[in-house]
């Protein structure tokens, strides 16, 4: 079955970056059509997309986000790595990887990792 | 950016009942309209893609219905473990891709 999970640093400094990867199982980057994104949720607040990578490498970013933001892929681990650069406070949130439906179409994502919460304070 | 609006914020419904949660995008989306279910410390699950199209494993008292700027998930019977936060997400035009702020169902 498909299964993802979140690592990273639970606590950051403000203008640090950030480096969270999503180890994933059950699915291979490498099969036609897969994807993973990241979403986040600050606390109590609503969900927003930040990024989805395809299988055939093919990246996307949230614009508003974009010049702080980097995904890559190491598929021989089956990991996916997001980068956030210039941390600030407002950034504090759950952060979710998750798995695109596979569907013609689809951008909406049928797994989801656990989350893990990333406070920016110094 | 295409925004999603959701409503009411705050459903109150009494265990038994039928739940009707809306979903208005600030353009068309076509079908391309998922919802999602959040309870507290989890991560969403999937409900409904393509506006109508119950994801694997969803019960059917789950539905949505839907196109272009209005859509609505009905839960026909709240059951105890309906009680949640539910978000709509548009996939039409993007990136980026964008949620709505969420309705929570809570029990009347």
């Amino acid at each position: 079955q498909i299964t993802l999970k979140e690592s990273g640093p639970t606590l950051v400094k403000p203008t640090q970056t950030l480096t969270l990867t999503c180890t994933f199982s059950g699915f291979s980057l490498s099969t036609s059509g897969v994807g993973v994104g990241w979403i986040r949720q600050p606390p109590g607040k609503a969900l927003e997309w930040l990024a989805l990578v395809y299988w055939d490498d093919d990246k996307r970013y949230s614009p508003s986000l974009k010049s702080r933001l980097t995904i890559t892929t190491d598929t021989s681990k089956n990991q996916v790595v997001l980068t956030m650069t210039n941390m600030d406070p407002v950034d504090t949130a759950t952060y979710f990887c998750a798995h695109r439906l596979i569907c013609s179409g689809c951008r909406s994502f049928d797994f989801w990792g656990q989350g893990t919460l990333v406070t920016v304070s110094s | 950016e295409i925004v999603m609006t959701q409503s009411p914020a705050t459903l109150s419904v009494s265990p038994g009942e039928r739940a009707t949660l809306s979903c208005r995008a600030s353009q068309s989306v076509s079908s391309d309209l998922a919802w999602y279910q959040q309870k507290p410390g989890q991560a969403p699950r999937l409900l409904i893609y393509g506006a109508s199209t119950r994801a694997t494993g969803i019960p059917a008292r789950f539905s949505g219905s839907g196109s272009g700027t209005e859509f609505t998930l009905t839960i026909s019977s709240l059951q105890s473990e309906d009680f949640a936060v539910y978000y709509c997400q548009q996939y039409n035009d993007w990136p980026p891709l964008t949620f709505g702020g969420g309705t929570k169902v809570e029990i009347k």
